[in-house]
């Protein structure tokens, strides 16, 4: 089956600009995440989405990021004003997310390199 | 927030050489803990799921333990080899909020 798509691969924009990113769960997968990876840095945690449930933000840097996840599907990360602390690669993973710790085990996809030039 | 530390940071070692790294986490806080890894230019691919306090997990040349009451867990791997070569991140299971991944720890296995 598919795994965690994610488009596009890589995304340079100037700084100011608007971008979304889109992630594609694995088909099933009621638990999706969003992270980045800045240079140098581990896996930073933005935005987890479980289910019906309210979505937690707890990780998100600033009011610039938001995400949606429609339909309980596709999520799309989008940074407005975008600066160049923003460059990093940004990854997304789906879980089963429904019973038992096997379940919480995350597919990643193969993430979003953004360079805001 | 919950806090996961990772050593060393990076390893180098030679290829046929064992080595092991530890995760090391609050123990009053954690039940389970994930082991990834996460090859250059690659998307990180689980590698474990530990669960109980002396856990042990295998696979290949590669094992890991779970001590849940010291707060720590040790990733071995045996005769490393060049394509062992990655990050290796530990995690706990979603439930302990913010999701925290420790940095990893980079392993390179020199041939």
């Amino acid at each position: 089956g598919a795994g965690v798509s994610q488009s596009p691969s890589n995304k340079v924009t100037e700084k100011g600009k608007d971008v979304e990113l889109r992630c594609d769960p694995i088909s099933g997968h009621t638990a999706l995440y969003w992270y980045r990876q800045s240079l140098g840095q581990g896996l930073e945690f933005l935005i987890y989405f479980q289910g019906n449930s309210a979505p937690d933000k707890s990780g998100l840097p600033s009011d610039r990021f938001s995400a949606e996840r429609t339909g309980g599907s596709v999520s799309t990360l989008t940074i407005q004003r975008t600066q160049q602390e923003d460059s990093a690669v940004y990854l997304c993973a789906s879980s089963l997310g429904i019973s038992g710790l096997a379940a919480y085990e995350q597919y990643f996809g193969p993430g979003t390199r953004l360079t805001v030039t | 927030i919950l806090n996961v530390e990772q050593s060393p940071q990076s390893l180098h070692v030679q290829e046929g050489d064992s080595t092991n790294f530890t995760c090391s986490f609050p123990s009053s806080n954690f039940y389970a803990l994930h082991w990834y890894r996460w090859e250059t230019a690659k998307s990180p691919e689980a590698l474990f799921v530990m669960t109980l306090n002396g856990d042990e997990k295998k696979k290949g040349r590669i094992s890991a333990t779970l001590n849940t009451k010291e707060g720590y867990s040790y990733l071995y791997i045996k005769g490393s080899q060049p394509e062992d070569s990655a990050t290796y991140l530990c995690a706990p299971p979603p439930g302990n909020t913010p999701l925290v991944f420790g940095k990893g720890t980079r392993l390179s296995v020199i041939a």
